[in-house]
């Protein structure tokens, strides 16, 4: 079955530094989407990045890359150069493009940046 | 400019009675959602429609009602049979069929928050 799952509930960062945001994922379809957003405390869920199971780059969108790892079925976020605007929580989703149009997301990682 | 809006922003009920949440999109999407969303939780699939006119149970259904009479527009029914129905509501809307190059980004109304007084 589809699922996510996101085993870090917390984290911190000193500002300026570099940070990775786990996401590991189980799928049986070879041809699915893997999505991060970031939730600030307002509410609104925020797209950040996408990465495609046959991309054979790893996507990059600004501040914001994905590591890819499809062996391992790992899909990580890596934010470079944090900002105190990082601070938010962060969910990762798929959608398997066999199936019914269902996006699947984590339980999410609250990330703070420390001045 | 293109987006989904959702209201109320902040809803009120009170035991027993019926309140629907707004949402309406002008993406030209085909496909929209309705997630539950609870404090320090992740997101659930409340119910999804790909096309007008047809909508499926997501994975905590229950208690909740939809339609989708157009393209554009797919309010949310939270019915007295749902026993707590606090929380924080998101609706979305995707491009349906097969992943395209985006991957068929799912993107987020602003969200309801609903309280039971």
């Amino acid at each position: 079955a589809q699922k996510i799952t996101q085993t870090q509930p917390g984290m911190f960062v000193q500002e300026k530094e570099a940070v990775t945001l786990d996401c590991t994922y189980d799928t049986s379809d070879p041809s699915y989407g893997l999505f991060w957003y970031k939730q600030p405390s307002s509410g609104e869920m925020i797209f950040l990045i996408y990465q495609g199971s046959y991309d054979q780059q790893n996507a990059t969108e600004g501040r914001y890359s994905l590591n890819f790892q499809k062996a391992r079925k790992s899909a990580n976020l890596v934010i470079s150069a944090s900002q105190l605007g990082d601070s938010a929580m962060y969910f990762c989703a798929m959608r398997e493009v066999a199936g019914a149009y269902k996006y699947i997301f984590g339980t999410g990682t609250r990330l703070k940046v420390l001045a | 400019d293109g987006g989904i809006t959702q209201s109320p922003k902040y809803l009120f009920r009170k035991e027993g009675q019926n309140v629907t949440l707004s949402c309406e999109q002008n993406l030209n999407h085909d496909a929209m959602y309705w997630y539950r969303q609870d404090p320090g939780q992740g997101l659930r699939l409340i119910y999804y429609s790909q096309i007008v006119n047809d909508f499926q149970k997501g994975d905590i259904a229950e208690g909740y009602s939809v339609s989708r009479e157009k393209k554009e527009s797919f309010p949310l029914t939270v019915t007295s049979a749902q026993k707590n129905p606090t929380a924080f509501y998101l609706c979305a809307s995707s491009m349906a069929g097969a992943l395209g190059p985006s991957g068929n980004t799912i993107y987020f109304g602003e969200g309801s928050w609903l309280t039971v007084v």
